[in-house]
């Protein structure tokens, strides 16, 4: 079984403030991913990181993946309250993700 | 572009009774995956299918649970006989080898709440 652990489970920061999310795992996957949830609505993709080591920037997010390909973290620089909602990261191998319990943020204004 | 369609949108039902939900996955897509939310357990696998075949259903709880998926624009999620520790959020996904990082596409769930 491929199991990914996120933390924090819980993060309640001000607006303004910068955070970083973690996601490990015992096992190696060929991508990693990154999915927000809303309240009312399913995951959406953020991004996907597939390279051990691999960095890459949306806006005032940053995402890495580990060398060994079975760790990753985002970070949030200057977060908004529009950030607000859950983070989901998610293993993929051979067609399948296997998601972490996720991340609840709330941004206060 | 329609995204995943999937109804109904909440369902209220008692125990005992039998509890269909439907998906509709975007057109083209050859995956579909049926997930399960609950604050206790997070997002469970249930089970996914590749082009109308059922691929893995380790994920099912039970053999209350049944999923088919007769042709590629349709699957059902059926519980039978439905009972109180069923109530979660049912998400519904999509995803298509061909697109760039296979991101999932998931429906805005049913919430099934079992009395």
């Amino acid at each position: 079984t491929q199991l990914l652990e996120q933390s924090p489970q819980f993060l309640s920061i001000q607006e303004g403030e910068n955070l970083t999310v973690y996601c490990n795992s015992s096992s190696v996957f060929s991508s990693l991913q990154w999915y927000r949830q809303e309240p009312g609505e399913g995951p959406v993709l953020l991004v996907t990181v597939v390279t051990g080591g691999e960095v890459k920037k949306l806006k005032r997010l940053t995402f890495q993946f580990g060398d060994a390909r079975k760790d990753s973290s985002l970070h949030i620089t200057a977060a908004q309250p529009g950030d607000t909602g859950l983070y989901l990261c998610a293993g993929f191998n051979a067609g399948k993700s296997t998601f972490g319990d996720g991340t609840t943020l709330t941004v206060k204004p | 572009d329609a995204g995943v369609i999937q109804s109904p949108r909440h369902e209220v039902t008692e125990m005992g009774q039998e509890v269909t939900l439907r998906c509709k996955p975007i057109s083209g897509h050859d995956y579909l995956f049926w997930y399960r939310q609950t604050m206790m357990r997070g997002l469970e696998l249930l089970i996914y299918f590749n082009n109308n075949v059922p691929i893995d259903d380790s994920g099912m709880p039970e053999d209350r649970f049944s999923a088919k998926m007769p042709n590629a624009s349709f699957s059902t999620l059926k519980i039978q006989p439905s009972e109180p520790r069923d109530s979660a959020v049912y998400f519904c996904a999509s995803s298509n080898p061909a697109e760039l990082d296979q991101p999932q596409h998931f429906g805005d769930g049913t919430r099934l709440s079992i009395l």
